[in-house]
């Protein structure tokens, strides 16, 4: 079965530092996301990306954050200057052109742990 | 987006049905409802959607009552492996972005 994967699963950075969270979407899919999750919490929505460019973005996504997808096979999220409150999991989502317009099937990956000291 | 509201907690027991239920009492004509499963530390995964009436697959069966203010989530004979957060979501398809609750948290237990 095709998958969403993100590496590392696991990025330790100091307050300040920048980080890149990489993901590889299932080849075929159009719509790329990135959500985040603090620990206990629900899952947010920060950003979709479509056509090679965002398009929306929640609060969260403020100027310390970028999306990019280099490649055609990667889709990068950079955090420019971490802060503590951005320690979370932060997943990547991708969802293919719907046969049903109404699909809304999105695989996630399994996450990318940051944490910031 | 329609606003849902799902217990916070259920409690279970191996081989037993679970029936979660969810309310969405402000959804549009061209909302759909999903379901997505958590296990912790990892991404969620969607386990069924629906329009109206009734769907089931391999895994669960999602009831829908015709005025589709709420739905049910029915898991036949829960395992410990199922023990998760489960998410209700409520909003129009395509390409648009999901937007998840606080879910309910389902334990099963021997």
């Amino acid at each position: 079965e095709p998958e969403v994967t993100q590496t590392p699963s696991h990025q330790v950075t100091q307050m300040g530092q920048e980080v890149i969270l990489r993901c590889v979407p299932i080849s075929n899919h159009l719509y790329f996301y990135w959500y985040r999750q603090i620990l206990g919490q629900k899952v947010e929505f920060l950003v979709s990306f479509y056509n090679n460019e965002i398009s929306e973005k929640s609060e969260i996504f403020d100027d310390q954050f970028s999306v990019e997808r280099p490649d055609g096979s990667n889709f990068t999220l950079k955090i420019r200057s971490t802060k503590l409150e951005d320690s979370a999991m932060y997943f990547c989502a991708s969802r293919g052109q719907p046969v049903d317009p109404m699909n809304t099937e999105a695989f996630f990956g399994q996450g990318t742990r940051l944490t910031v000291v | 987006l329609a606003k849902t509201t799902q217990p916070i907690s259920m409690d279970s027991y191996e081989g037993q049905e679970v029936n979660i239920t969810c309310s969405h009492n402000n959804i549009a004509t061209n909302d759909y409802i999903t379901w997505y499963q958590q296990f912790p530390s990892q991404g969620p995964r969607f386990i069924i959607q629906g329009y109206k009436t009734k769907v089931t697959n391999e895994v669960a069966s999602l009831f829908i009552p015709a005025d589709r203010k709420s739905s049910t989530l029915s898991l036949p004979r829960v395992s410990l492996s199922d023990t998760a957060v489960y998410y209700c979501l409520v909003g129009a398809g395509g390409g648009n972005k999901l937007t998840f609750g606080t879910g309910t948290q389902l334990k099963v237990e021997l």
